[in-house]
């Protein structure tokens, strides 16, 4: 049964478009984070989410939106999309307690064309 | 603001041979530090973590304490398998921080038979 799971895995769009990708996690946490893995592989947060009030909310374009229906989701839409888009998204989530883990979806892939 | 230096890759090796990657933090606040690993094409998992000053964290034969006279949090394996190639990063959060993850750039260890 997938801890934190996110949708779709991949996704190849061209540029302007406007898409989604969702996250759910089982895990009862009460902190949701988008982490954005660019082709070096660096890793950033964007934002985070805690019991549905955004907390954390890093230098990320207007046109990404986060959106969190209740605590165990959390979803990512980003309008217009650009080439400079194109990145690995990684959902996470964990315990607002210092020290706690954080554990991650599979990332959807997503790509800009 | 808080940053993790690590060292660069690609580290490659034989199997069994002896791994160390080095990683150095600098943090306001007191961190939790952790390393996570990612496999091809596939999340970050958890490695190991350590929450406190000269904690030891371990799992998978892998082994990494919390030294805060030096700031460090450098990972070990005593005998690397093949199994054992992937993305390796650093990363350390504070509390007061909402708990969101600083990534150090990751290290790729590539292990030869």
């Amino acid at each position: 049964d997938t801890a934190v799971s996110q949708t779709p895995k991949y996704l190849v769009t061209q540029m302007g478009n406007d898409k989604s990708i969702k996250c759910e996690q089982n895990l009862g946490h009460d902190t949701m984070y988008w982490y954005k893995q660019d082709s070096k592989k660096f890793l950033k947060i964007m934002f985070s989410y805690n019991n549905k009030e955004l907390i954390i909310n890093e230098t990320v374009p207007n046109r990404f939106s986060p959106k969190s229906p209740d605590k165990a989701h959390l979803n990512l839409h980003i309008n217009s999309l650009e080439l400079g888009d194109s990145a690995v998204y990684f959902c996470a989530s964990s315990y607002t307690t210092g020290g706690t883990e954080a554990f991650f979806g599979q990332g959807t892939r997503l790509t800009v064309v | 603001g808080n940053s993790v230096t690590q060292m660069e890759g690609p580290v490659t090796l034989s199997e069994e041979a002896f791994l160390t990657i080095n990683c150095t933090y600098t943090a306001t606040g007191y961190p939790s530090l952790f390393w996570y690993v990612q496999y091809p094409g596939e999340g970050l998992q958890l490695l190991l973590k350590a929450t406190k000053a000269d904690d030891k964290g371990s799992n998978k034969g892998f082994e990494a304490t919390y030294r805060k006279e030096t700031t460090s949090f450098h990972l070990e394996k005593g005998s690397v398998q093949v199994s054992d190639s992937a993305v390796y990063f650093c990363a350390l959060s504070v509390g007061a921080a909402g708990n969101k993850l600083t990534f150090g750039g990751g290290t790729r260890v590539l292990v030869k038979p």
